[in-house]
C-alpha cells in the first residue's frame, strides 16, 4: 500500500521534554511537509523540505527542528522551546512543491 | 501575504440539498488551489485540484470553480448525505511553495 504514515497516534509529553513525531512515505515524492492545526484555525507550515538533506522554515518554526536524510522520512522534534505544543500535526508529501499534496493521518501532541 | 477565507465556518443542510462552500483569497498569483476534507481526529483527504490555468474540477457529486481574478473558488456538493459530514478546507499555492490554508467550514447534512 502506497501512503504517508505518521506515528505515534497520541503523544504526551512533559514539561521541558523533546519529542519526535515520525513521518514516513512511500510514494518517491520529493516534497515533504509538517503543519501545526489548532482548533478553529487554517493549518500553519512549520517546516517543509523539497529535497533530501534540504528544508526550509514555514511561519511558525520556532521551537521545532527536522531533518532530511531520506527521500522516505521527515521527522519532526518539538524541542521544549516551543512554548505552547499541544495541537495536532500532520505531515504531507508532494512530487515536487507544485503538486497536489497527500496527508497523512496527524498526530495529537499533548503537553501534561 | 496571502490570505484564505471560509465563509461560512459551520453549516447544517438536511439530507438531499445542494450546496455551496467558498472559498475566498486575497493574492490572485496563485500556482492551484486544492479542496480537502477532514474528518474529526484525522488527516486531510484531497477532494479536488485546480491549476491556476483551469477554471473548473469535477468529482462525482464534487464541482470546484476557479475565479483567479476575483479570488474566488466554490466547491458544490449536489444531493448531499449524511456521509458528506466533514470540515472541508480549501488551500491555495503561490508560485514559490508555501500553500496557505482556510479554517474550514464544517458541513452537518442531517438524515
Amino acid at each position: 500500500d502506497g501512503g504517508i504514515t505518521q506515528s505515534p497516534k497520541y503523544l504526551f509529553r512533559k514539561e521541558g521534554q523533546n519529542v519526535t513525531l515520525s513521518c514516513e512515505q512511500n510514494l518517491n515524492h520529493d516534497a515533504m511537509y509538517w503543519y501545526r492545526q489548532d482548533p478553529g484555525q487554517g493549518l500553519r507550515l512549520i517546516y517543509y523540505s523539497q529535497i533530501v538533506n534540504d528544508f526550509q522554515k514555514g511561519d511558525i518554526a520556532e521551537g521545532y527542528s527536522v531533518s532530511r536524510e531520506k527521500k522516505e522520512s521527515f521527522p519532526l522534534t518539538v524541542t521544549s522551546a516551543q512554548k505552547n505544543p499541544t495541537a495536532f500535526y500532520l505531515c504531507a508529501s508532494s512530487v515536487n512543491s507544485y503538486n497536489e499534496q497527500f496527508f497523512g493521518p496527524g498526530t495529537r501532541l499533548t503537553v501534561l | 501575504k496571502q490570505e484564505v477565507t471560509q465563509i461560512p465556518a459551520a453549516l447544517s443542510v438536511p439530507e438531499g440539498e445542494n450546496l455551496v462552500l467558498n472559498c475566498s483569497f486575497t493574492d490572485s498569483a496563485i500556482y492551484n488551489l486544492q479542496w480537502f476534507r477532514q474528518d474529526p481526529g484525522k488527516g486531510l483527504t484531497s477532494l479536488l485540484l485546480i491549476q491556476s490555468s483551469q477554471r473548473e474540477q469535477t468529482s462525482g457529486r464534487l464541482n470546484a470553480s476557479l475565479d483567479k481574478s476575483s479570488g474566488r473558488s466554490t466547491l458544490y456538493i449536489a444531493a448531499s448525505q449524511p456521509g458528506d459530514s466533514a470540515t472541508y478546507l480549501c488551500a491555495v499555492s503561490p508560485p514559490l511553495n508555501d500553500m496557505r490554508f482556510g479554517a474550514g467550514t464544517r458541513l452537518t447534512v442531517k438524515p
